[in-house]
């Protein structure tokens, strides 16, 4: 029930392609959804998050779609750059406990 | 402002020894916690403070002990180092009080290896 999915591990994109990252959740309990980013040697910082009475959210280049029938969503990001090449974390939280899905690792080709 | 600051970085301890992590934030949060974080893993919750004085344990508390005297330091005590606690720890603060998303800001990590 407090376990967050995450897929796929890694993933490698051509600059300019989409990145699609999905996660699915149990517990409904959950209201508060954030992507973190994380490069190597520093700690996750927060890219995006969403609540569950939304569908959508979009900020620059990321978005994250929800749908909560299916207890699922998912961080696309446009135009993709090498420098988005980074590992990413979704979680699921409800009051302040966290929970963190295993990453994905995501490189961005030249 | 500083944010999150862990130190120290790096640190290798033999089995059976004691340490500290310290962790600061100077962002008067009133939560603050203790991940750690294993390869190919996710984040794990070590411990959590809500506030000076009360702390509470997360998922993997076994083999830790906090305490949050002030609003600023959550230090993490590991008692009796074993190599399963060879990892990447961080700490991480947030405000709920308002009233907006729960945004976790995170320190840049301590590198512990026990061997």
């Amino acid at each position: 029930q407090q376990q967050v999915k995450q897929s796929p591990q890694s993933l490698i994109v051509q600059k300019g392609g989409i990145s699609i990252i999905n996660c699915a959740y149990e517990n409904t309990a959950f209201d508060y959804f954030p992507w973190y980013q994380q490069f190597p040697g520093k700690g996750p910082a927060l890219l995006i998050a969403i609540r569950p009475d939304v569908s959508e959210k979009k900020e620059g280049r990321f978005t994250i779609s929800f749908n909560k029938s299916a207890k699922q969503f998912s961080l696309h990001i446009m135009d993709s750059q090498p420098g988005d090449s980074a590992t990413y974390f979704c979680a699921a939280s409800y009051g302040q406990n966290f929970v963190f899905g295993p990453g994905t690792r995501l490189s961005v080709l030249p | 402002n500083a944010g999150v600051t862990q130190t120290p970085k790096f640190r290798i301890l033999k089995i059976g020894q004691s340490m500290t992590l310290q962790c600061t934030q100077d962002m008067n949060h009133n939560y603050m916690y203790w991940y750690r974080q294993d390869p190919g893993m996710g984040l794990k919750l070590i411990y959590y403070s809500v506030g000076a004085g009360i702390t509470d344990k997360g998922e993997v508390p076994n083999g830790y002990n906090v305490s949050r005297s002030t609003t600023e330091d959550f230090p993490l005590r590991l008692e009796l180092a074993a190599p399963s606690q060879t990892s990447v720890y961080f700490c991480a603060s947030s405000d709920m009080l308002k009233g907006q998303g729960r945004e976790q800001y995170f320190g840049p990590g301590t590198r512990l290896t026990v061997t």
